[in-house]
């Protein structure tokens, strides 16, 4: 089944420390990648996307993200977190054949920050 | 305005009682989106709305979901005959008409007890 992945439920890291959180999808295309955050008690926020292009794209708060085609991939990564950075990731896509540009998403990603 | 508003943040109601929640896009947004998301689990696509368009409803868990949208200004969610399952935040989000970016708002938490 047509599907977008985030294997990890729940991260914790250091602060300080480097992040890459996964996202595989599932469609016969490449979609259109989004990686979004949701703080809590907030809406989401796009952190960056894909649509074309070179692989790696870089996004706001320091975060990027690497397209890899041949493993049905889209990681966001940070080499440095930061405490703020804690909040829930959602990875989302919106399929090739999609017309109307809605979102299909993850199931999220909550990331702590241990001081 | 600056962004996406949806109103009530929360909303505590009975089961079988009707709810409305309403969401403000950003002007010039043309298109609307909702989608729900309950505890702990990502967000669900419910309708979409591009303009004068006939909406995109298949998303919609049941009939007793439906929502309008008034040209390309505001959107109402209406749950009939509320359900404990329906209970979730529902967000909104618009976009413009040529671009790819949905911007969403700050949700609204609906408890039904």
């Amino acid at each position: 089944a047509q599907s977008v992945t985030q294997p990890d439920i729940h991260i914790t890291v250091s602060e300080g420390a480097s992040l890459e959180l996964r996202c595989n999808y599932s469609y016969g295309a490449t979609p259109y990648l989004f990686w979004y955050v949701q703080s809590p008690g907030q809406g989401l926020q796009l952190l960056l996307k894909y649509f074309s292009g070179d692989t790696l794209v870089q996004g706001i708060k320091g975060f990027e993200a690497e397209f890899k085609r041949s493993q049905s991939s889209f990681n966001l990564r940070k080499p440095s977190v930061h405490w703020s950075d804690a909040a829930e990731y959602f990875c989302a896509v919106v399929p090739f054949y999609n017309q109307g540009g809605k979102l299909i998403f993850g199931q999220g990603t909550e990331l702590s920050v241990k001081p | 305005g600056a962004g996406v508003s949806q109103s009530p943040s929360n909303k505590v109601t009975e089961k079988g009682k009707d709810v409305e929640l309403r969401c403000d896009p950003i002007s010039g947004h043309t298109a609307l989106y909702w989608y729900r998301q309950r505890l702990g689990q990502g967000l669900e696509f419910l309708i979409y709305f591009q303009g004068n368009s006939a909406p995109d409803k298949s998303g919609l868990p049941s009939d007793r979901f439906s929502a309008e949208r008034t040209g390309e200004s505001v959107s109402t969610l209406t749950i009939q005959r509320t359900q404990q399952e329906d209970s979730a935040v529902y967000l909104c989000a618009s976009r413009q008409g040529s671009g790819n970016e949905q911007f969403f708002g700050p949700g609204t938490r609906l408890t039904v007890l």
